[in-house]
């Protein structure tokens, strides 16, 4: 199984702060890597696609970079809304395999 | 609107069977495959394997292989996760997801249906 690491596993910052999440793939995933939110009680939502591509309707604040084993999930400015755990998700090989999570609270 | 609907939660005890449903509106249920993904109680996602409607092609994470069924009837549009003997172990969120063939890009979540395990 490809594993996953996420750092950090929390984060504290202040509104309008950017935020960078790093994801680690244990192998070569190519660009195949998905980032999700989730809020407090909710299912989780997808916010980025193939590594860098915005899903329809996601604010354009937040954005992801990277290939082959290093990623990079960013929110260009921490909004209150932004409030969640967020995930990344390998899709190269199955069994699909999710990171940690990251949990950004506001400080 | 495009929506997976979860079925309830669930209260059960050790041994017993159950059977969860996701049943998917405002889309052709037969253009996307569903995810099934489990979240133990404030723990990260773990995904238990996929199906394809169209013809019941299954997928499953060897860690939940044989623990779980997954199923679909696609004449009514939906999904199925089961367990023939449940432990307090399962005790957790199940989350349906849908995403295109080969994409694995899990793009409409249901609400999630809460199972809890007990004595």
């Amino acid at each position: 199984d490809i594993q996953m690491t996420q750092s950090p596993s929390s984060l504290s910052a202040s509104v309008g702060d950017r935020v960078t999440i790093t994801c680690q793939a244990s192998q070569d995933i190519n660009n195949f890597l998905n980032w999700y939110q989730q809020k407090p009680g909710k299912a989780p939502k997808l916010l980025i696609y193939d590594a860098s591509n915005l899903e329809t309707g996601v604010p354009s604040r937040f954005s992801g970079s990277g290939s082959g084993t290093d990623f990079t999930f960013t929110i260009s400015s921490l909004q209150p809304e932004d409030i969640a755990t967020y995930y990344c998700q390998q899709y190269d090989n199955l069994p699909l395999t999710f990171g940690g999570g990251t949990k950004v609270e506001i400080k | 609107e495009v929506q997976l609907v979860q079925s309830g939660a669930e209260v059960k005890k050790p041994g017993e069977s159950l059977k969860i449903s996701c049943k998917g509106f405002g889309y052709s249920f037969t253009f996307y495959w569903i995810g099934w993904v489990r979240q133990m109680p404030g723990k990260g996602l773990e995904w238990m394997g996929i199906i394809y409607p169209g013809d019941s092609d299954t997928r499953y994470n060897p860690s939940f292989q044989g623990q779980v069924t997954i199923s679909a009837d696609k004449s009514i549009s939906t999904a199925y996760l089961q367990w023939s003997s449940l432990k307090a172990s399962d005790t957790a969120i199940y989350y349906c997801a849908r995403t295109e063939f080969d994409r694995y890009t899990f793009d409409i979540w249901g609400q999630g249906t809460m199972v809890s395990v007990s004595s």
